[in-house]
Parts: structure tokens; C-alpha cells; sequence
């Protein structure tokens, strides 16, 4: 079935630098591909839908100069976490939409980002 | 805008016993996704609902669909301790990416 690798599992990072976190999809083309973000004993929450080759729908609150979504190839979105702070720490997960009709979100296995 | 409640939000129940998890929504949705999760883990798809009265059935698990009510159900049959987890319903559709989730339910299933 459909994968979506996602890296690094988890990131410590100290305040002010930036974090990268890939996105790939193997075994299918991701077109959209959607980013959430989840504290602790929380819900997921989406912060941004992407697109391949388009950019990226921030949802409300979101800051997109924060996060900054790019989404070249139809396998592989990054998320980069800029100038993160101890608040941004949090666990992110990515969701590539797989099929056609009978569409499905496919998670990956999520990234636990510590800023420190 | 999509509202999503899941009830109850937590649920400690004895191996053996049965027990429903329920899941409202307020817009039209065409499909609903059940998850799991584990402590630190990503979501591990259990269930995807595409139509109304849809039941489907994976070893102590049942999900259920109702599009007119807008109102899924997971139901646990005799639950053992491996069930323990959070899980989360996703309403999705109606001609749109709507993704909101439950705020999910933790399971715990104690001797």
C-alpha cells in the first residue's frame, strides 16, 4: 500500500535555528499533501495544504513566514520550522492524499520537534 | 465550519466488556476515516466509512456510518488490553478536503 516516509522521527534543536522536515511518498504521487501539528494529549491540527508545484494554503493562526511549505515533486513536501522557538515544540505529522475517487490520507510516522 | 465531537473522551473499561465510541459532526460529509493511535506514534488507518449505512468490521472492532444522523460509531467487543490507544474519527468529503478531527478518545482496557 501506499507510504509516506517521513524524517527525521525526531529533531532538538536550540531557539532561533531552523528545522527541516521531509515528506516523501513512495509508491505513489503525492499531489496534495497536508501538514499537521499536535501537542501533547491534543487532537491533530492542520496547519497547511500543499500542493505540488503550488504554494502552500496556510490555515487560520498559521504563520507561513514560520513555516515554510514547499512542495516541488509530486513525492516529496518539506516543512521548515524557521527561527523556532521553545513554543514550536510539538509533534508533526504529514498526510499525503492517495487515490481518486475513493481517496485516503496516508500519515507518516511523524517528527517530535524539541526546540531548546 | 466543520465541528467534530467525539464522546467520551476517555474511556477506562475491563477487559471483556463492550463499549461504543461516538462521533458527530455538523456539515454534510460523504465519508468518515477512523484512526488509532499509540503514545508517540503516528495514525494507523482502521476504518474508512464511504457511504451511508456502511459497517465495517476488523476483529474486536466495528465502525458504522450514519450521513443522515452525521453520526459514526466504533464499537469495542470484548476488549483487550492491546486496545489500549486514542482514537480519532475523521469526517471527510462532501466536494471538499474538510479535515478536522475528533478530539479523539483514549482507550484504556485494564485487567
Amino acid at each position: 500500500g501506499a507510504v509516506v516516509s517521513q524524517h527525521p522521527s525526531w529533531v532538538i534543536c536550540k531557539s532561533g535555528t531552523s528545522v527541516k522536515i521531509e515528506c516523501r511518498s513512495l509508491d505513489f504521487q503525492a499531489t496534495t499533501m497536508f501538514w499537521y501539528r499536535q501537542f501533547p494529549k491534543q487532537s491533530l491540527m492542520l496547519m497547511a495544504t500543499s500542493n505540488e508545484g503550488s504554494k502552500a494554503t496556510y490555515e487560520q493562526g498559521v504563520e507561513k513566514d514560520k513555516f515554510l511549505i514547499n512542495h516541488a515533486s509530486l513525492t516529496l513536501s518539506t516543512l521548515t520550522v524557521t527561527s523556532a522557538h521553545p513554543e514550536d515544540s510539538s509533534f508533526y505529522i504529514c498526510s499525503g492524499l492517495t487515490g481518486g475517487v475513493y481517496y485516503g490520507y496516508t500519515f507518516g510516522s511523524g517528527t517530535r520537534l524539541t526546540v531548546v | 465550519e466543520l465541528k467534530v465531537e467525539q464522546n467520551p473522551l476517555f474511556l477506562s473499561m475491563q477487559e471483556g466488556k463492550n463499549y461504543t465510541i461516538y462521533c458527530n459532526y455538523s456539515t454534510t460529509s460523504d465519508r468518515l476515516y477512523w484512526y488509532r493511535q499509540d503514545p508517540g506514534k503516528s495514525l494507523e488507518s482502521l476504518f474508512v466509512l464511504l457511504s451511508n449505512g456502511a459497517v465495517k468490521q476488523e476483529g474486536r472492532l466495528m465502525a458504522s456510518l450514519d450521513t443522515k444522523a452525521r453520526l459514526s460509531t466504533l464499537h469495542i467487543t470484548a476488549a483487550v488490553h492491546d486496545l489500549s490507544a486514542t482514537y480519532f474519527c475523521l469526517p471527510s468529503g462532501a466536494g471538499s478536503y474538510q479535515l478536522t478531527f475528533g478530539k479523539g478518545t483514549k482507550l484504556s482496557v485494564i485487567p
